[in-house]
């Protein structure tokens, strides 16, 4: 079956530090991969996705690259800010699934001032 | 343009009470899709919908049922609540071209006592 499984949170930063959080996965077909964001209170926002190996997805200074050989997505900021404290979910959808989403956990980012 | 939206956003049952909860999209999409959030979780599949009239089980769909009679709507009923129906569901749709983005409702707070 399809899986997704991401970095354990909670995990806590100072503005302007360097974010990673980690994500593998693993999947029937070729998977398109995706990172949505879910801000407090709200539901869920498509932060940026790659449909294919090699491909990078950015968004808002947010990046992931499609890994194929290591079945990855790992999603990166150079410098985070205060406003990117929220939940983050990786995500994959395979070819021919309805574009059903298969979720990781989540992992919940607080940044501080 | 409203996106997704969810009706009620917040509802308290007791054991045993029904409850209908709508989802409302105005982007003409044909995918639809129930989800349920819960702590440590991730977002796990209820049922979705490919298109008006049909419907679909997804990864948790027991004790929960779900109609698409029009396009733009999608119910998703719970016959009989149980306190492990405690949760924050999520409506989300898609269109069917190829780009498989799903987007979603602001989630409906359901608690079962």
């Amino acid at each position: 079956g399809n899986s997704v499984t991401q970095m354990e949170g909670p995990v806590t930063l100072s503005e302007e530090a360097f974010l990673t959080i980690n994500c593998t996965y693993t999947a029937t077909g070729y998977p398109s991969l995706f990172w949505y964001v879910q801000y407090p209170g709200e539901g869920l926002q498509l932060l940026l996705k790659a449909t294919k190996a090699d491909d990078k997805g950015s968004n808002k200074g947010f990046e992931a690259t499609y890994r194929k050989e290591t079945t990855s997505f790992h999603l990166e900021k150079g410098s985070v800010q205060v406003s990117d404290s929220a939940v983050y979910f990786c995500a994959l959808s395979v070819q021919g699934s309805n574009y059903k989403l298969t979720f990781g956990k989540g992992t919940l980012l607080t940044v501080n001032p | 343009n409203a996106g997704v939206t969810q009706t009620p956003k917040f509802r308290v049952l007791k054991t045993g009470q029904s409850m209908t909860l709508l989802c409302a999209q105005d982007m003409n999409h044909e995918y639809m899709y129930w989800y349920r959030q819960d702590p440590g979780m991730g977002l796990r599949l209820i049922h979705y919908s490919v298109g008006e009239g049909t419907t679909a089980k997804g990864e948790v769909p027991d004790g929960y049922n779900v109609s698409r009679l029009k396009k733009q709507n999608f119910l998703l009923g719970l016959e009989s609540a149980a306190p492990s129906q405690t949760s924050v569901y999520f409506c989300a749709s898609a269109r069917d071209r190829g780009y498989n983005e799903q987007f979603f409702g602001p989630g409906t707070r359901l608690t079962v006592l």
